[in-house]
């Protein structure tokens, strides 16, 4: 069974930009999480969408977004970029709920100059 | 998501040594489950546990559910050069639905 893959893996934008990330789950797997990895914060949890709907969210502003299509396939957007959104960002898919076990992708790395 | 308690920071070790990590949490953990990452890439799930007390190997890692069901422990025996990474515990409490991650233990085993 294919694992959780991430597209693209690098990404360098400037600031002001807007990005899209994009996550395909495990085949079966319809809860979609999205953090964020940095040196500093280590993992911070930035939401999870179950079936098209966003069903729990962290702590970060409106400028990060996300959708799941109905193949639960996610992408999540980033607007009006700003250095300290450079970082790993890390998809996981669980089967269910945030609360099963998560298999993360590769990850994608922004670097916003 | 939360962090948890994870000791030690780091560890520098010989090739053949054994490691041992703990994590630990004031919160009751349904599950416990241990990764691994390398640089810049995403955590690989190791071990999973499910059941307090219970004991799970996987080839040289042993990793262990604490029986009051607040901490976990890795065990990595006969360390080799391609164990050096960065190693998080993480899991669901069993209030709320949400998701911890430990801190992180950095692992360089020298040849």
């Amino acid at each position: 069974k294919a694992g959780v893959t991430q597209t693209p893996r690098y990404l360098i934008k400037t600031r002001g930009q807007q990005v899209t990330l994009s996550c395909s789950p495990i085949s079966g797997h319809r809860s979609v999480s999205w953090y964020q990895q940095t040196p500093g914060q280590g993992l911070q949890f930035l939401f999870e969408y179950f079936s098209e709907t966003q069903r729990n969210k962290g702590n970060f502003p409106g400028r990060f977004s996300g959708r799941q299509f109905s193949n639960s396939r996610s992408e999540m957007n980033v607007s009006t970029l700003e250095l300290g959104d450079s970082a790993l960002y890390l998809c996981a898919s669980s089967l269910q709920r945030l609360t099963d076990t998560q298999y993360f992708g590769p990850g994608t790395r922004l670097t916003v100059l | 998501g939360q962090q948890l308690n994870q000791s030690p920071q780091s560890m520098f070790i010989q090739e053949g040594e054994d490691v041992s990590m703990n994590c630990t949490s004031s919160s009751i953990f349904n599950t416990w489950l241990w990764y691994k990452q390398d640089p810049g890439e995403g955590p690989v799930l190791l071990i999973a546990l499910y059941k307090a007390g219970e004991l799970t190997s996987n080839g040289r890692l042993t990793a262990q559910f604490g029986i009051t069901r607040k901490d976990s422990f890795l065990n990595i025996s006969a360390s080799i050069p391609s164990d050096v990474g960065i190693y998080f515990c993480a899991g669901p409490p069993n209030t709320g639905n949400q998701f911890y991650f430990g801190t992180g233990t950095s692992l360089t085993v020298i040849p």
